[in-house]
């Protein structure tokens, strides 16, 4: 039993690139979420999915996109990444929107 | 709209000694209310939740914390910290008003010394 896992772990893009974080939970939860951690400001919520098949926008949805694949999987995008998304992501999920688990992060440079 | 706020950034304790770490929040309603932990490079654990109740929760590692509604408060304890307590502490608020998003305090970071 995994819990929430990331990849990758670490990545470096250069302003304007694209990539997909990837987030699976194995715990059969119904809600998942995406948060950004920057320095002194905490977690903040980028996007979340109640239940597989819907999304809703967060604190901070600007530059990103988010796809709930399936039950397990919930991905985050950045389309054109800016050097302000250079940041710490971590995935969380939950069941029926109760405590919420967190996976290890991913951490962002971008360039 | 619901806040939390922590207001010591960093605290500094001795190993043995209590703690407690500050916590008052905003919500427009009973709130649930959640500590996480996060050593360094690492994710969030949770150490104690509170829903309804009993107003004082045990949590993991020792840890409780006392929900006060007429001070808006959930004030994390613990009577003798260990060194391997040093992390940084996160209060989180949320609950059927929001739709059950939470949200976080800036944290506090805990230092203990040997």
């Amino acid at each position: 039993n995994a819990g929430v896992t990331q990849t990758p772990k670490f990545q470096v893009l250069k302003t304007g690139q694209s990539m997909t974080l990837q987030c699976a939970q194995d715990m059969n939860h119904n809600s998942m979420y995406w948060y950004r951690q920057d320095p002194g400001m905490g977690l903040r919520l980028i996007y979340y999915s109640a239940s597989e098949g819907t999304t809703d926008k967060g604190e901070v949805p600007n530059g990103y996109n988010v796809s709930r694949l399936n039950k397990r999987e919930f991905s985050l995008r950045l389309e054109s990444a800016a050097p302000s998304q250079t940041s710490v992501y971590f995935c969380a999920s939950s069941e029926n929107l109760e405590t919420q688990y967190f996976g290890p992060g991913t951490r962002l440079l971008v360039l | 709209a619901q806040s939390v706020t922590q207001p010591d950034i960093h605290i500094t304790v001795s190993e043995g000694a209590s703690l407690e770490l500050r916590c008052n929040y905003s919500y427009g309603a009973t709130p649930y209310l959640f500590w996480y932990v996060q050593s360094p490079g690492q994710g969030l654990q949770l150490l104690l939740k509170y829903f309804s109740g009993d107003t004082l929760v045990q949590g993991i590692k020792g840890f409780e914390a006392e929900f006060k509604r007429s001070q808006s408060s959930f004030n994390l304890r613990k009577p003798s910290v260990h060194w391997s307590d040093a992390a940084e502490y996160f209060c989180a608020v949320g609950g059927p008003l929001s739709s059950y998003q939470l949200t976080f305090g800036k944290g506090t970071k805990l230092s203990v010394i040997p």
